[in-house]
């Protein structure tokens, strides 16, 4: 069984600085990653997943199978990335996704 | 708004009453699936329809939980006797088989059903 840890439940950062959002799985095959974002009020939504290889928003996250994580980071944090995330992993040929508890981070101005 | 409908958005109950969600899916997707969000944890699986066909459906959904999509559209999830445990956000999700969004779920903004 596939299993997604989100260490930190909380995080502060101050606008400018640099974000990293800790995302570790367990999973024995070839995951697909996935970050989702919920702003406030608004529904969940992708941010990015890990087979795209982009940056949105000024996010990027790498798959590292080695150490099992897929971090989410940005180099300088604005006040409109306050949210909650979520780390997701997909297991191969299956169609559901395992979730982490999510981080809620929060921009100080 | 094209995106996945859910309605109710809220649901108050009493213990012991049926109530059934309904998901609109975004209408060129074909798998739909359903997840419940309890307070301070990620959505957790529950089922998982392709076109009409249930596929998968989780330990978590109990002989009291039943899903349908019986003409491959819309779904319809019903709870009976409902407890004060099934009190959670339920979030119904879509997406498409192919394409460069396949394997991307798109979410309702949820039913919140508030068991009392």
């Amino acid at each position: 069984a596939q299993r997604v840890t989100q260490p930190e439940k909380l995080l502060s950062v101050f606008k400018g600085a640099p974000v990293e959002l800790k995302c570790n799985y367990s999973y024995s095959g070839s995951p697909e990653l996935f970050w989702y974002v919920q702003y406030s009020r608004q529904r969940l939504q992708l941010l990015l997943r890990h087979i795209s290889r982009e940056s949105i928003k000024g996010f990027t996250a790498d798959l590292n199978k080695g150490e099992t994580s897929f971090h989410l980071k940005k180099p300088f944090a604005q006040e409109e990335d306050s949210a909650m995330y979520y780390c997701a992993l997909r297991a191969f040929g299956n169609e559901k996704l395992t979730f982490g508890t999510g981080t809620r981070l929060t921009i100080i101005p | 708004d094209t995106g996945v409908s859910q309605d109710p958005r809220h649901k108050i109950t009493k213990r012991g009453q049926n109530v059934t969600f309904r998901c609109d899916p975004i209408s060129e997707h074909n798998r739909l699936y359903w997840y419940r969000q309890t307070l301070g944890q990620g959505p957790e699986f529950l089922t998982y329809f392709q076109n009409e066909a249930q596929l998968e459906k989780s330990r978590l959904l109990s002989d009291r939980f039943s899903a349908e999509r019986p003409k491959g559209s819309f779904s319809t999830l019903e709870i009976q006797r409902t407890e004060q445990g099934d009190s959670a956000m339920y979030l119904c999700a879509s997406s498409p088989e192919q394409g460069l969004a396949k394997n991307i779920q798109y979410f309702g903004a949820g039913t919140r059903l508030s068991v009392l």
